[in-house]
């Protein structure tokens, strides 16, 4: 079982509509990061959160650390949506900090 | 924030060839990380490049294959050693300011090895 599990993996949704990804993860963390992926390959950072809630615009970043969950949500989504969002968890142990990476949602917003 | 690039974009190569490549940020970083993403996997970290020493490799990953420097703060390259097809990936780039709070990625570099 992987330590950080995206769901779902893949979406595809009508313009405007309201979109959430989540993500589960079996490890103790420090952080965690939301992350989206251009098909080009290209990453960027969307969200860090350790607790809460965050939002930018019309993202908005969760999670529930007793309960190990975070949520990615998007507000009337638009086609510049489309990319693979990825979840990542920020593990710290005696100084030494590592990422751990879902497999991603790819999402795809339709005109 | 910080911008970083990387070269090539996208290669194709032969099988039992090399590839570098250059990992560029416009400003200073304290630690800069290699990535591979396989086709429909999630990122896994290759090594930890570090400034003027040996990188520090993850499990399953070895230098002779790796190679890795980092001559400065805002530069490091990656090269993929005697490649096959299992090497088809994009390879990514990461840096960050001394902590995870502020992590920032290259575009990414696809490769193709026939």
């Amino acid at each position: 079982k992987n330590e950080v599990e995206q769901s779902p993996q893949n979406l595809t949704a009508q313009e405007g509509e309201f979109i959430t990804i989540n993500c589960s993860y079996s490890v103790g963390i420090s952080a965690l990061h939301w992350l989206q992926q251009h098909p080009g390959g290209g990453i960027v950072s969307l969200f860090m959160l350790s607790s809460g809630k965050k939002k930018h615009g019309r993202l908005i970043a969760t999670i529930n650390i007793q309960e190990k969950h975070s949520s990615l949500h998007i507000t009337a989504s638009h086609p510049r949506d489309s990319a693979v969002y990825i979840c990542a968890v920020l593990q710290s142990n005696f100084g030494n900090e590592k990422l751990t990476f879902g497999t991603g949602t790819r999402l795809t917003i339709i005109p | 924030s910080a911008v970083i690039s990387q070269k090539p974009s996208r290669d194709i190569c032969q099988r039992g060839t090399s590839l570098t490549i250059q990992c560029q940020v416009d400003s200073q970083v304290t630690m800069m990380f290699w990535y591979r993403q396989q086709p429909g996997q999630s990122l896994t970290l290759i090594a930890t490049a570090n400034q003027g020493s040996e990188a520090t490799y993850e499990s399953g990953f070895v230098i002779d294959k790796f190679p890795i420097s980092r001559p400065n703060l805002t530069f490091s390259t990656l090269t993929v050693s005697n490649m096959s097809p299992e090497d088809s990936s994009i390879y990514l780039c990461s840096g960050n300011r001394g902590t995870y709070n502020e992590q920032f990625f290259g575009p990414g570099t696809r490769l193709t090895v026939l």
